[in-house]
Order: C-alpha cells, then sequence, then structure tokens
C-alpha cells in the first residue's frame, strides 16, 4: 500500500543524546515536511524539503537537522540542543500532481526521560 | 508571520445538529485551504480541500471560502459522535519555489449522542 512509513512510534530520549526519527514515502511525492505537535497546540513547520538533495528550515529549525539523499526517505535528527523535545513529531509529503494536497505518516512520539 | 486563526473550542453540538468551524487567515495572497481532522493521539487525515470561493460539498460535509474576508468554514451536516475529533484549518503558502502549509491551532468538537 502506499504512504508514509514513520519510525519508531514512540522513543524514549537521555539528556544530551541525539535521536534520529525515520519517515519513508512510496507516493513518488517530490515534497516532504516534518512537523512538530505540542499538546493542545497547532503543528509548527520544522524543516521542508522541495527535491532530493535540498531542504529549508521551517519555523523551529533550531535543535533539528534533516538530510534529504533519496526522494522517498527524509529523516530528522533531534540534537541535544533542543532543550524542549517532548512532542509529537509528523511527517508528511505532497506533489505538485496531486493538487499538493499534504498528506501525513502516523506520527512518533518523543519523550525525554 | 503568516497567521491561521481558529476559536479552540471545544464546540458542543447535539448528534444529528450542524456543527460550523471557522478559520481566518492573514495573507491575501493564499490560493489554497484545507481541513483536517485528528482525534487525539493520531496524525491529521485530511477531509476536503477549496480553492475557489464558494461552496465546496463532500457528503456531510461543507467547505466555504470568502478570500475577500479572508475566512474559510466547515459545517458537518448530521453530525455524529464519530465526528469528535480536533479540526484543523491550514492554508497553504507558496513563492519562491517553496510551497508550505500553516495550521491552525484547531478547534475540538464534540458530538453528544
Amino acid at each position: 500500500d502506499g504512504g508514509i512509513t514513520q519510525s519508531p512510534k514512540y522513543l524514549f530520549r537521555k539528556e544530551g543524546q541525539n535521536v534520529t526519527l525515520s519517515c519513508e514515502q512510496n507516493l513518488n511525492h517530490d515534497a516532504m515536511y516534518w512537523y512538530r505537535q505540542d499538546p493542545g497546540q497547532g503543528l509548527r513547520l520544522i524543516y521542508y524539503s522541495q527535491i532530493v538533495n535540498d531542504f529549508q528550515k521551517g519555523d523551529i529549525a533550531e535543535g533539528y537537522s534533516v538530510s534529504r539523499e533519496k526522494k522517498e526517505s527524509f529523516p530528522l535528527t533531534v540534537t541535544s540542543a533542543q532543550k524542549n523535545p517532548t512532542a509529537f513529531y509528523l511527517c508528511a509529503s505532497s506533489n505538485w500532481n496531486s493538487g499538493n494536497t499534504i498528506y501525513f505518516g502516523e506520527g512518533s512520539w518523543l519523550t525525554v526521560v | 508571520q503568516k497567521e491561521v486563526e481558529q476559536n479552540s473550542g471545544p464546540l458542543s453540538v447535539p448528534e444529528g445538529a450542524i456543527a460550523s468551524l471557522n478559520c481566518t487567515y492573514s495573507d491575501r495572497g493564499s490560493q489554497s485551504f484545507f481541513w483536517y481532522r485528528q482525534y487525539s493521539g493520531k496524525s491529521p487525515e485530511l477531509i476536503m480541500f477549496i480553492y475557489s470561493n464558494g461552496d465546496k460539498e463532500d457528503g456531510r460535509f461543507t467547505a466555504q471560502l470568502n478570500k475577500a474576508s479572508q475566512y474559510v468554514s466547515l459545517l458537518i451536516r448530521d453530525s455524529q459522535p464519530s465526528d469528535s475529533a480536533t479540526y484543523l484549518c491550514a492554508v497553504a503558502y507558496s513563492g519562491a519555489g517553496s510551497y508550505q502549509l500553516t495550521f491552525g491551532k484547531g478547534t475540538k468538537l464534540s458530538v453528544i449522542p
């Protein structure tokens, strides 16, 4: 089935540790996105990538890093510089051919312990 | 800063009634508008998108857009308890080769049996 797969679904991070969230899509979408959602809040854009080997910072990029080496993959690293990383992380993708509608993966819950 | 505003609710309606969800946005240049439904602990799922002024109907859902007033709404007819969720309004911004959605914080809808 076509879709966006995020892993792991639940992740615990110790203070000072970097963690990487995986996002893979088989929709052949050009654009991919990472959003963060805090309880009772809307989605805030962390990073986005329109094409392979290119990405741009969103509204809250500090403490995060990404790479886009393959069209289908857009991993997000939450670094130790991110002081409040506990949140729900959502990966998404879109394509001009699908009216630029953004579709989401199932999300990853990150908790700092 | 491009902004999308929604009443956070909760909005409570009896089963079978019409639920009306509203959203305003700040950028007059916005072209595409989306409504997502998000159940607690889950990722957002697309309900509808609308590009042109006026109404767009899909089953029990009707999206309404008024670009002059910078206002978009979602009507849910014959509301069901399964419609209880948070509804996110999203506005697309494009330019300089980039495309991204800005989300409101969402309106929590509760349909009372």
